[in-house]
């Protein structure tokens, strides 16, 4: 089974506010990690939390963790097209090896 | 930031032929470098880790005859997809780790079987 989850698609209308939920089952995580993926391009970085945070913010950008309930989630404040991509999750093992989500395509309508 | 550049971004090839993905990290000595697959509208899947000066370690159900990975430098790993199938078809994505654990992607190779 999946060691993180995400749901698979998240409609938005521009200038409304993204929340994009993660789930994962690895409570030794050090840290957890929010990629974008544009068509047929690598990963992006957007940002990271260390496990011992709850929430972190970065522009546009904030992550909210909730070690409790294994519970991660992104919030893109006033989404623009340019934000339509594909969202990962991703936790860190010890190992620095990532375990990733199956991604969030977020689609940004007018 | 740092910068991790693969080569080549796209390539096509015939049914049996080898090919070569180059992971190049830019700006920094990368002590690990990882190899990941990924499907259409699937999830990054880890195939190997590789340190440099050291065999590679593969992730269970990877071929280790089929991707051969080679570190040899702290700025380089190559991939190798040997006697190329159409189901290897894929989109194939490198990260590099520094000293301190910061990871960076590449870009990712496409690779198309024909």
């Amino acid at each position: 089974g999946e060691d993180v989850e995400q749901s698979l698609f998240l409609s938005v209308r521009e200038g409304d506010s993204s929340v994009i939920n993660c789930t994962y089952t690895d409570s030794s995580s050090t840290y957890l990690y929010w990629y974008k993926q544009e068509p047929g391009a690598g990963l992006q970085l957007l940002t990271y939390i260390f496990s011992n945070m709850d929430m972190k913010q970065d522009q546009r950008l904030t992550v909210l963790l909730n070690k409790k309930d294994k519970h991660l989630s992104l919030r893109i404040a006033d989404t623009q097209t340019g934000d339509s991509a594909i969202y990962f999750c991703a936790e860190r093992r010890d190992d620095y090896k990532l375990s990733f989500g199956a991604g969030t395509t977020v689609t940004v309508r007018a | 930031g740092a910068v991790v550049s693969q080569h080549p971004s796209r390539v096509i090839c015939k049914s049996g032929t080898s090919v070569k993905i180059e992971c190049r990290s830019l700006d920094f000595q990368a002590t690990t470098m990882f190899w990941y697959r990924q499907f259409p509208k699937q999830s990054l899947m880890l195939m190997a880790t590789s340190n440099e000066g050291s065999k590679a370690t593969y992730e269970q159900g990877v071929e280790k005859d089929k991707f051969l990975i080679n570190h040899a430098s702290l700025t380089l790993s190559t991939l190798t997809v040997t006697s190329a199938h159409p189901e290897d078809s894929s989109f194939y994505i490198c990260s590099a780790s520094t000293v301190t654990g910061e990871l960076f992607f590449g870009e990712g190779s496409r690779l198309t079987v024909l």
